[in-house]
């Protein structure tokens, strides 16, 4: 049974450019949340998606922006990058029944590097 | 709204040793709390969590963590530290209605001394 997957696991980009990282969730999970861990610092809250739609926001500005397809996948993007924007990117999945309670299931994440 | 902060970036302790991880949360509604590991280079991992009914929480690893509202804390303990317990570990917090929107803390690194 695969877990969370994200890709890619490192990537480069330069500032003003855009990103794209992916997330398939766990077998059986429906809800897709999105987090920024900073270097030293704990994960923030960037969305969550369940049923294709953007369901919490966290403070993140606009530049930051998400999907969910169909088969529960999920994209999270960022434009404009900036050099603050460095980060691990951080997806985790849950089923719709364990949402209020915390069964979050992490993948091991995206590192973006902006230059 | 809900916070939690995570008293200690680093705590160091002997192999063998008691292992104890101080968190205290701020919640405006009954609290659900968390705590999760972090091995370098990987995701987050469930520990043990708090929702309702008996306040003393065990959690894989021989790790567990007591609820006391009257001091709004909820610190992790291990009697006995292993070499394999050295990683970052993370408390969090949520409320019901915020539908699993979780709250971290800012982290613990548990170093463990042979």
């Amino acid at each position: 049974d695969a877990g969370v997957t994200q890709s890619p696991t490192h990537l480069i980009k330069t500032r003003g450019q855009q990103v794209t990282l992916r997330c398939s969730p766990k077998s059986g999970h429906d809800t897709v949340s999105w987090y920024q861990q900073a270097l030293g610092q704990g994960p923030q809250f960037i969305f969550q998606y369940y049923e294709e739609e953007e369901r919490q926001r966290g403070n993140f500005p606009d530049r930051f922006s998400g999907h969910q397809f169909p088969n529960y996948s999920s994209e999270l993007n960022v434009n404009a990058l900036l050099l603050g924007d460095s980060a691990l990117y951080l997806c985790a999945s849950s089923r719709t029944s364990s949402r209020g309670t915390g069964e979050l299931f992490f993948g091991e994440g995206s590192r973006l590097t902006v230059l | 709204a809900q916070s939690v902060t995570q008293l200690g970036s680093h705590v160091s302790v002997s192999e063998g040793a008691l292992v104890l991880l101080r968190c205290n949360y701020s919640s405006s509604v009954p609290p659900y709390l968390f705590w999760y590991v972090q091995y370098p280079n990987q995701g987050l991992q469930l520990l043990l969590k708090y929702t309702t009914g008996a306040t003393l929480v065990k959690g894989i690893n021989g790790f567990e963590a007591e609820f006391k509202k009257s001091e709004t804390s909820f610190h992790l303990t291990k009697p006995s530290a292993h070499m394999s317990d050295a990683a970052e570990y993370f408390c969090a917090v949520t409320g019901y209605s915020s539908a699993s929107k979780i709250i971290f803390g800012s982290g613990t690194r548990l170093s463990i001394r042979p």
